[in-house]
C-alpha cells in the first residue's frame, strides 16, 4: 500500500523554463513532508521541506507547496538548469516513520 | 566529515548466504534507519532505530535483523539471502525530529544481487 505517489514516472523540460513535480499522500497523520534529489551510483540528498502547518516553504530556486485538502504537494523549480537533472523522491512522515513515493527523473535540456 | 558511511558498495550473495550490511555515521545522529530501492517502488523503510538499544520495524522487514548497540553503529543482517532481496540498501541518520534540520543525511548505498 503505497502511502506516497509520484504519477509521472519522468518530466523533460527546457533549461531556464520552470519544472513542476507532483506527489500525493494518503495518510492524513503525515505533519512533514520533505523532496530529495538523487544522483545515480549516489544516496538521496534533501532538498527542501514543509510542515502541515505551512502552504508554502521557498528556498532559492526551489518551493514546495502543501495542499492539505487535496493531500497534495508539488515541488517548483525556475528556473530549471541542466544540473537539476536527477531523480527527485518526495517523502512523508509521522513520527519516525518517513514514506518515500517512487521518484520522478527530471531531465532539463540545454 | 564523514557523513554515512556503507560497506560494502557491492556484495553477490548465493541463496541461503548471510551477510551483515554495515552504517556508520559520525555526526551524533539519534536517529538511522535503513531503505531499499527497487524499480518503481522507491524507497521501502526496512528498518528503523531512535537511538542506542532501541529498534523497530518498518514497511518490509522481514528476513532481516538489526540491532543498535552504539549511537554510531547501525548493521543490517540477511538471514539468509533469497533473490527478493536483490536491491540497492541506503542507510540515513537524522537528528531529533524538533530540530531545524529535520532531512536525512543518507549513505552512497550497497548494490546486492542475490543469486
Amino acid at each position: 500500500d503505497q502511502q506516497v505517489k509520484q504519477n509521472s514516472p519522468s518530466l523533460s523540460v527546457q533549461e531556464g523554463r520552470i519544472s513542476i513535480l507532483n506527489c500525493d499522500y494518503t495518510n492524513s497523520m503525515f505533519d512533514y513532508f520533505l523532496w530529495y534529489k538523487k544522483y545515480p551510483a549516489e544516496g538521496p540528498t534533501f532538498l527542501i521541506s514543509i510542515s502541515s502547518i505551512k502552504d508554502k516553504n521557498e528556498d532559492g530556486r526551489f518551493t514546495v507547496f502543501l495542499n492539505k485538502s487535496a493531500k497534495h504537494l508539488s515541488l517548483h523549480i525556475v528556473p530549471s538548469q541542466p544540473g537539476d537533472s536527477a531523480v527527485y523522491f518526495c517523502a512523508a512522515s509521522a513520527s519516525y516513520d518517513m514514506r518515500f513515493g517512487a521518484g520522478t527523473r527530471l531531465t532539463v535540456k540545454p | 566529515n564523514a557523513g554515512v558511511t556503507q560497506t560494502p558498495k557491492f556484495q553477490v550473495l548465493k541463496t541461503g548466504q548471510s551477510m551483515t550490511l554495515q552504517c556508520a555515521q559520525d555526526m551524533n545522529h539519534e536517529y538511522m534507519s535503513w531503505y531499499r530501492q527497487d524499480p518503481g517502488m522507491g524507497l521501502r523503510l526496512i528498518h528503523y532505530s531512535v537511538g542506542a538499544g532501541i529498534t523497530d520495524q518498518g514497511e518490509v522487514p522481514n528476513g532481516y535483523n538489526v540491532s543498535r548497540s552504539t549511537t554510531e553503529d547501525f548493521p543490517l543482517r540477511l538471514l539468509s539471502a533469497a533473490p527478493s532481496q536483490t536491491s540497492v540498501y541506503f542507510c540515513a541518520s537524522s537528528p531529533p525530529r524538533q530540530g531545524k534540520n529535520y532531512g536525512y543525511t543518507f549513505g552512497s548505498g550497497t548494490r546486492l544481487t542475490v543469486v
